[in-house]
């Protein structure tokens, strides 16, 4: 499979646990985006890198939680101090720059987190 | 504030209709929109874009409409298949080159298909 994955698929985890995802993009894009989605509501933007740089971050992207691609390839999203309001699907997708394929996205199948 | 929303939540059709699908933008500034598809437990998946000096867009058995008028888009679904049943977005970009272009999506539409 050459697509998008992340790991885990679900996580359950107490309040005030830390916790933290991995994203592997498509081997050639160089780039990644983390989104979050609560159920029944669309994605919504948290941060992009191009290669290891991050060079945007939503306001959603509260103190709490920090991204890496240390290496440009994969990518982690961490969050500390877990709150129940962080309970969403965890989505990373890439993307290739170039001429045709200036916006298009490609997902993984995202990571469940369950803050209880 | 500025957003992407749908104007239904869920749609039913049966097996062998046309489906459409309709979507609200109010960001006259937008120059590119996708249609995405996401089934129960996977990531959306790209069905077809479309950019804003273009009215109409065809790929397999699915077509956009952009109507910059009245800031509308729609997905056209022709001869809906029991594997079309899914949530579908509709996004725009809000971004720039420092965010990669990242998307706004609004709360899509779910589709349901019956036999």
């Amino acid at each position: 499979d050459t697509g998008v994955s992340q790991d885990p698929r679900h996580k359950i985890t107490k309040r005030g646990q830390n916790v933290t995802f991995r994203c592997d993009p498509i081997s050639e894009h160089n780039r990644l985006y983390w989104y979050r989605q609560t159920l029944g509501q669309g994605p919504e933007f948290l941060t992009y890198f191009q290669n290891e740089a991050q060079l945007e971050k939503s306001r959603l992207l509260s103190d709490r939680f920090s991204a890496e691609r240390p290496k440009g390839s994969f990518s982690t999203l961490e969050i500390q101090r877990t709150e129940q309001g962080d309970s969403a699907m965890y989505l990373c997708a890439s993307s290739q720059a170039g001429a045709l394929t200036l916006y298009e996205q490609y997902f993984g199948p995202g990571t469940r987190l369950t803050v209880t | 504030g500025e957003s992407v929303g749908l104007h239904l939540p869920t749609l039913s059709v049966q097996e062998g209709d046309n489906s459409i699908i309709n979507c609200a933008y109010s960001n006259s500034a937008s120059d590119y929109f996708i249609w995405y598809k996401q089934e129960s437990g996977k990531g959306p998946q790209f069905i077809i874009d479309i950019r804003s000096n273009m009215d109409k867009r065809q790929g397999q058995r699915v077509t956009v409409l952009l109507n910059k008028t009245v800031k509308h888009l729609s997905l056209q679904i022709a001869a809906t298949q029991p594997g079309d049943s899914a949530v579908y977005f509709c996004a725009e970009n809000i971004g720039s080159s420092n965010s990669g272009y990242a998307l706004n999506f609004g709360k899509g539409t779910s589709l349901l298909v019956t036999p």
